[in-house]
């Protein structure tokens, strides 16, 4: 079975701090993903990754980065949290999809709770 | 870019009864439409998908239709359970090259005994 780990499932942190966010996959998927869930909003793309070192912007990547050093970890950094950061945020693992004309499933971690006081 | 919009928001109804949550895509080019269930405490799993060239799929309780002229998609579960209570979100993928997703804003189930 495809397992996505997410580093912490509750978080707090304060205002200004720096925020790591880590996401492990042990399938050797290419793709992998971050979204962060609210609610009455869905599940929103930030940021994903293709593959080592590369990286795209989602749909709402402000105040957010990446870092994807070795396939199987995605991390996502939030350089000066904010109280409107607090959030749900999952991590989704997947095949390449779309370049060779399939589209796959997308394995996604337990979640982390983050508050930002 | 796509927008995904999903109604209801939230559903309830008695074991036993069907249950529909429909959603409209805009971006014509968007060829694989899944769906996912969210339970409690879990990250969201795809439940069932489907492509632009099928007009219906069905796994056992669950199916799922597509109109490609109106660009809307709909989920159906037959004899609903308790352990069908779940978010559920819709989502669409269009041809860009990459395998994201837009996704809906969910729909929370409730079946009730």
């Amino acid at each position: 079975d495809v397992k996505v780990t997410q580093s912490s499932r509750y978080l707090v942190k304060r205002t200004g701090e720096k925020v790591f966010l880590e996401c492990v996959q042990d399938m050797d998927h290419e793709n992998m993903f971050w979204y962060r869930q609210d609610p009455g909003l869905g599940l929103r793309l930030i940021y994903f990754s293709y593959d080592v070192k590369m990286k795209e912007k989602g749909d709402i990547p402000e105040g957010y980065s990446v870092s994807r050093e070795k396939k199987e970890r995605f991390s996502l950094i939030l350089e000066s949290a904010s109280t409107n950061q607090t959030s749900m945020y999952l991590c989704a693992s997947s095949e390449p999809g779309a370049q060779r004309g399939l589209y796959n499933e997308q394995f996604f971690g337990p979640g982390t709770r983050l508050t930002v006081l | 870019g796509e927008n995904v919009e999903q109604h209801p928001s939230t559903l309830s109804v008695q074991e036993g009864d069907s249950a529909v949550i429909k959603c409209t895509y805009s971006d014509s080019a968007s060829n694989y439409f899944p769906w996912y269930k969210q339970e409690l405490g879990k990250g969201p799993q795809l439940i069932i998908d489907i492509r632009s060239n099928v007009g219906e799929k069905k796994d056992q309780r669950i199916a799922v239709t597509l109109n490609k002229t109106a660009k809307h998609f709909s989920l159906h579960i037959t004899e609903t359970q308790p352990e069908d209570s779940a978010v559920y979100f819709c989502a669409a993928s269009p041809n860009s090259g990459y395998s994201t997703l837009t996704f809906g804003k969910g729909t929370m189930l409730l079946v009730s005994p």
